[in-house]
């Protein structure tokens, strides 16, 4: 199984900062990563797919990128509403696999 | 509209069998991939089986000969029939939609909540 490393774990910012999550796959799985939010209670909601193309209604805020096996997740400038758990998700092989999420509270 | 509705989950003891539904509306089921995946109390996402549109099925590991994937064309509805049911089968479970046949849920239902416990 392809196992997705995701860091940090939590993470406390401000509302306007930048705010950066990274995850890192077992071995290379192109550009087949997702990124979802999951708010309490709620279900996940796609975000970015492929790696860094926004979800057609999700905010330009949101941004994703690659580098080898390495994949980073960026809030630009947080806002109150993005208080959430963030995942990521390889979908390169069977069994699709998660990071073990971060979860994004505000300073 | 894509809708996703999950029903079936509750309280359950070791050993026992469940079986979840997820009914859909605005798209049809037989046409997509669809999964499910399941969130343990408190614990991260965790992929549990997928049927693809020309009906073959894939599981975990950790469900493999204890679940069944299946879905009913003319209700529109997925299921998935759990036996041998473990404590740590206890999460929520969510239907979730394949957009493109490649492992990208772009819908998901609200979940239901299976407890396994004695």
């Amino acid at each position: 199984d392809i196992q997705m490393t995701q860091s940090p774990s939590s993470l406390s910012a401000s509302v306007g900062d930048r705010v950066t999550i990274t995850c890192q796959a077992s071995q290379g799985i192109s550009n087949f990563l997702n990124w979802y939010q999951q708010k309490p209670g709620k279900a996940p909601k796609l975000l970015i797919f492929d790696a860094s193309n926004l979800e057609t209604g999700v905010p330009s805020r949101f941004s994703g990128s690659e580098s080898g096996t390495d994949f980073t997740f960026t809030i630009s400038s947080l806002q109150p509403e993005d208080i959430a758990t963030y995942y990521c998700q390889q979908y390169d092989n069977l069994p699709y696999t998660f990071g073990q999420g971060t979860k994004l509270e505000i300073k | 509209e894509v809708q996703l509705v999950e029903s079936g989950g509750g309280l359950i003891q070791p050993g026992g069998s469940l079986r979840l539904s997820c009914a859909a509306s605005g798209f049809t089921v037989s046409s997509h991939y669809m999964s499910w995946v399941r969130q343990a109390p408190g614990k991260g996402l965790e992929w549990v089986s997928v049927i693809y549109s020309g009906g073959t099925t894939y599981y975990a590991d950790s469900v493999k000969g204890r679940f069944t994937i299946s879905r009913d064309n003319a209700k529109n509805t997925l299921y998935i029939q759990m036996n041998s049911l473990r404590a740590e089968d206890t999460a929520v479970y969510y239907c979730a939609r394949d957009r493109a046949a490649v492992g990208t849920f772009d819908y998901w239902g609200q979940g239901t909540l299976v407890t396994v416990s004695s």
